[in-house]
């Protein structure tokens, strides 16, 4: 059975730093490109970042582009996304996702003063 | 950016009836990797369809998905108590992966 665990969310300052982490198991890990989406309080789904199967590409929205960094340990069934220069409209539930097919229960980051 | 737009925002029904969700896209779908998820409150989305018209893994065949290029729909044959929920629109053709506003559908 698929399983992804996220962790590492909490409360930041604005202009603060985060890691989150993405523990996954069931699956093949190294196979599969892996997704990390947001969800804002009351809001809709946004797509955040991509990285393929053997961290040759990786794509980025443009809200995050040049802050946020995603990366993978195939070795540690782990995925991880460094968010730095945190704002605001950076809270949301973050959640990791196997290609979308399988999704985690997500991370809550708040970033506030 | 690929944006798309979903209706209806609010669709109303009663269990049994037959749900029809539109998405529609800015500009043409790459391969047709338009998916559809529901979720429910204080859930992660869970994945329906993908491909435009595959069901995913333990999906009932109530849903089903169809069309190409801007315009596709989800129908949900027969509503279930368990199916009103907020549904969203989903194209993965091409970066940045972009979501629908969502379709919120709830008991009449």
């Amino acid at each position: 059975e698929v399983h992804l665990v996220e962790s590492g969310g909490g409360l930041v300052q604005p202009g603060g730093s985060l890691r989150l982490s993405c523990a996954a198991s069931g699956f093949t890990f190294s196979n599969y490109g892996m997704n990390w989406v947001r969800q804002a309080p009351g809001k809709g789904l946004e797509w955040v970042s991509y990285i393929s199967s053997s961290s040759s590409t990786m794509y980025y929205a443009d809200s995050v582009k040049g802050r946020f960094t995603i990366s993978r340990d195939n070795a540690k069934n782990s995925l991880y996304l460094q968010m730095n220069s945190l704002r605001a409209e950076d809270t949301a539930v973050y959640y990791c996702a196997q290609r979308f097919a399988y999704w985690g229960q997500g991370t809550l980051v708040t970033v506030s003063s | 950016e690929i944006v798309l737009t979903q209706s209806p925002g609010t669709l109303s029904l009663s269990p049994g009836e037959r749900a029809s969700l539109a998405c529609r896209a800015s500009q043409s779908v790459s391969n047709n990797y338009l998916a559809w998820y529901r979720q429910k409150p204080g859930q992660a989305p869970r994945l329906l369809i993908y491909g435009a018209s595959n069901r995913a893994a333990g999906i009932p065949d109530r849903f089903s998905g169809s069309g190409s290029g801007t315009d596709f729909t989800l129908t949900i044959s027969r509503l279930e108590p368990e199916d009103f929920a907020v549904y969203y629109c989903q194209q993965y053709g091409s970066s940045p992966y972009t979501f629908g506003q969502g379709t919120k559908l709830e008991i009449k």
